[in-house]
């Protein structure tokens, strides 16, 4: 059974550029939530999607947008990155719309280095 | 405005001792509870979580955590610690207001190291 599967595990950016990283859910999973992990933080919430749509957005600019495909998977795109963009971004799947008590299941990450 | 709050940035016990990782946290609402452990290049796996009831949550591995809701602290324990317990341990925190019940706020987590 696989887990939730995040590409690529590794990127180098450098400022200005753009970049997309994918979510595959777990299987049996229809939502997917991002979570940006600085150095020596903890996750913090980027966004949420359920049934195609974003559902609850965190303190993130515009800069940050993302997608959900038929099949559940999902896609963070960054623009115009900046150098505070360097962080581990999380996917994290669960089923149903998340709220109260849902569990999620986390990927390993993707890690990005803007230089 | 919601908050979690780990006091401590690193934790060390001796191997076979109990081990106690802090939490409290702030909501609105009332609050769902998380824990979870990340390993080194590892994604958070799921410890246990709080949602009513029963004050002594048990958990994966061994780990138990205590709600306390004059002291708003969600303590993680556990009876005998073992070295491959070290890891990093994050508390996270749901409010069940309708709406802030998508996100969970996490605090910045405590280092874990069992000493052989």
């Amino acid at each position: 059974d696989a887990g939730v599967t995040q590409s690529p595990t590794h990127l180098i950016k450098t400022r200005g550029q753009q970049v997309t990283l994918r979510c595959s859910p777990k299987s049996g999973h229809d939502t997917v939530s991002w979570y940006q992990q600085a150095l020596g933080q903890g996750p913090q919430f980027i966004f949420q999607y359920y049934e195609e749509e974003e559902r609850q957005r965190g303190n993130f600019p515009d800069r940050f947008s993302g997608h959900q495909f038929p099949n559940y998977s999902s896609e963070l795109n960054v623009n115009a990155l900046l150098l505070g963009d360097s962080a581990l971004y999380l996917c994290a799947s669960s089923y149903g719309e998340v709220s109260g008590a849902n569990v999620l299941t986390f990927g390993a990450g993707s890690r990005l280095t803007v230089l | 405005a919601q908050s979690v709050a780990q006091p401590e940035d690193q934790v060390n016990v001796a191997e076979g001792n109990p081990l106690t990782v802090k939490c409290t946290y702030s909501v609105s609402g009332n609050p769902y509870l998380f824990w979870y452990v990340q390993y080194p290049n590892r994604g958070l796996q799921f410890l246990l979580k709080y949602i009513t009831g029963d004050n002594l949550v048990k958990g994966s591995y061994g780990f138990e955590a205590e709600f306390n809701k004059s002291q708003t602290s969600f303590h993680l324990k556990k009876p005998s610690a073992l070295v491959s317990d070290s890891a990093l341990y994050f508390c996270a925190v749901r409010d069940n207001w309708a709406g802030n019940n998508r996100k969970l706020i996490w605090g910045l987590g405590t280092s874990l190291a069992v000493n052989p």
